[in-house]
């Protein structure tokens, strides 16, 4: 059975503060990787899709990078802002399947 | 900025009747895809839907969901005979289809229905 894990399940942080995330996958017949970021009441939106072995994505304050050797990407965030409180999912495509999330991370930050 | 629509937002429904969920995909995309997440639990993929056919499902989705495309806009998940246990947020979601589809171009979510069986 194919599994996504990610870590922590929860943070808080203060504004200001930096962070990051993990996303756990399996390292075998990958093909891509998407990050997501999800407000209460409203849609997932796509950060990132990431496809290379030490692939780096920027998007803002947001990144990523993506290990498909060892089966983990990271999501850092930079000087935290209240606007940034989320649920971060990611998301796993293995060649022949469909998308499989982790459950997320949960971001608070406080002002 | 184009954007995944759908409706209703919460759908209320007696165990063993029938739903519709509706959605309004990007206007360009050629892929699209129903998800759901039962509360507490992990987004789960249900069905992918290209050329006007079926081309992956999950085991989730079984003889009781359908997927229809009735005209050039709207994309539709039927649940027949709702259960108790399909309670959950159904998500759809589209793609471009440039990168070949599946899992390697971005998709696009709506906000979800939210599905309450009672």
């Amino acid at each position: 059975i194919l599994n996504v894990e990610q870590s922590p399940q929860s943070l808080h942080v203060q504004e200001g503060d930096s962070t990051n995330f993990t996303c756990s996958f399996p390292s075998s017949n990958f093909y891509a990787l998407h990050w997501y970021r999800w407000e209460t009441a409203k849609s997932p939106e796509a950060l990132f899709v990431m496809t290379l072995n030490g692939d780096e994505k920027k998007k803002g304050r947001i990144s990523a990078t993506l290990n498909t050797k060892e089966g983990y990407s990271y999501l850092y965030i930079k000087g935290s802002q209240p606007e940034d409180s989320a649920t971060y999912l990611c998301a796993f495509f293995q060649a022949g399947t469909a998308l499989i999330f982790g459950k997320g991370t949960t971001l608070s930050v406080s002002s | 900025e184009p954007e995944v629509t759908q409706t209703p937002s919460h759908q209320v429904t007696q165990m063993g009747q029938e739903v519709i969920l509706r959605c309004v995909p990007i206007s360009n995309h050629l892929y699209f895809y129903w998800y759901r997440q039962i509360l507490g639990q992990k987004v789960e993929f249900l069905v992918s839907f290209y050329n006007n056919e079926i081309s992956e499902k999950s085991e989730i989705f079984d003889d009781q969901f359908s997927v229809e495309r009735p005209d050039g806009s709207n994309f539709t998940l039927k649940i027949r005979s709702t259960k108790l246990e399909d309670s959950a947020m159904y998500f759809c979601a589209s793609s471009e289809g440039t990168s070949g589809g599946g899992g390697v171009d971005t998709q696009y979510f709506g906000p979800g229905t939210r599905l309450t069986v009672l």
